[in-house]
């Protein structure tokens, strides 16, 4: 159980290029879900906090008008990054959890590699 | 402020080789303490929710334990397969949100 998905696995675009990035619940509804960033040999960095019907709360630095997030359904996140550029190479990665609380835990999608040239 | 220290960054142990990996916290009102197994190119998978003190859970050749200020998870003879980034994450009081620590890169030679 507690699976996620996410699509694509990876992405490699010519700059001033939106990208769409998608993650799916795929067995249980997510109230909330979260999405991270990774850079090389570095942790995980919460970009923002999705809520289900609600905008989704972002972390300092982070340009919501660069990276929009929708959650239009208890199964369904998109990260969108708009106009992206070579900086915006990562690794992404979504997580869902049930409760939506802290100590409930998260469970992650594998990752899309988003590589701008 | 809220912070989560892994240490070592890096063990290379032989097959079999027991260990332990360290994860050091500092947090306003700990929530949960989360223990994920990370592959190349992959998102973390869940091992681990510590909740309190004195707690201890384990799944195969892995334990996890608790303390006020770290956490502790033990390999027992551990395979190649065992091979991984091993995350530690704390969940704040106030917050739904996760902080992880670096990790650490564990390889297991046969």
């Amino acid at each position: 159980g507690a699976v996620v998905s996410q699509h694509p696995s990876w992405v490699i675009c010519k700059s001033g290029t939106s990208v769409k990035i998608e993650c799916r619940s795929l067995d249980f509804q997510a109230t909330t879900m979260f999405w991270y960033r990774q850079f090389p040999k570095q942790s995980l960095m919460l970009m923002a906090t999705s809520n289900e019907g609600s905008k989704a709360t972002y972390e300092q630095g982070v340009e919501k008008d660069k990276f929009l997030i929708n959650h239009a359904s208890l199964t369904l996140s998109t990260l969108t990054v708009t106009s992206a550029h070579p900086e915006d190479s990562s690794f992404y990665i979504c997580s869902a959890s049930e409760g939506g609380w802290s100590n409930q835990p998260q469970h992650f999608g594998d990752g899309t590699r988003l590589s701008i040239l | 402020e809220d912070q989560v220290t892994q240490s070592p960054e890096a063990l290379r142990l032989q097959e079999g080789e027991s260990s332990s990996l360290n994860c050091s916290y500092t947090v306003s009102g700990l929530r949960g303490l989360f223990w994920y197994r990370q592959d190349p190119g992959k998102g973390p998978e869940f091992l681990f929710t510590l909740y309190s003190a004195g707690e201890e859970k384990e799944k195969e050749r892995l334990k996890a334990t608790l303390t006020k200020k770290e956490s502790f998870l033990h390999i027992t003879a551990p395979k190649p397969e065992d091979s991984a980034t091993y995350l530690c994450a704390v969940g704040p009081g106030a917050t739904n949100k996760l902080i992880f620590g670096t990790g650490t890169l564990l390889a297991v030679q046969p």
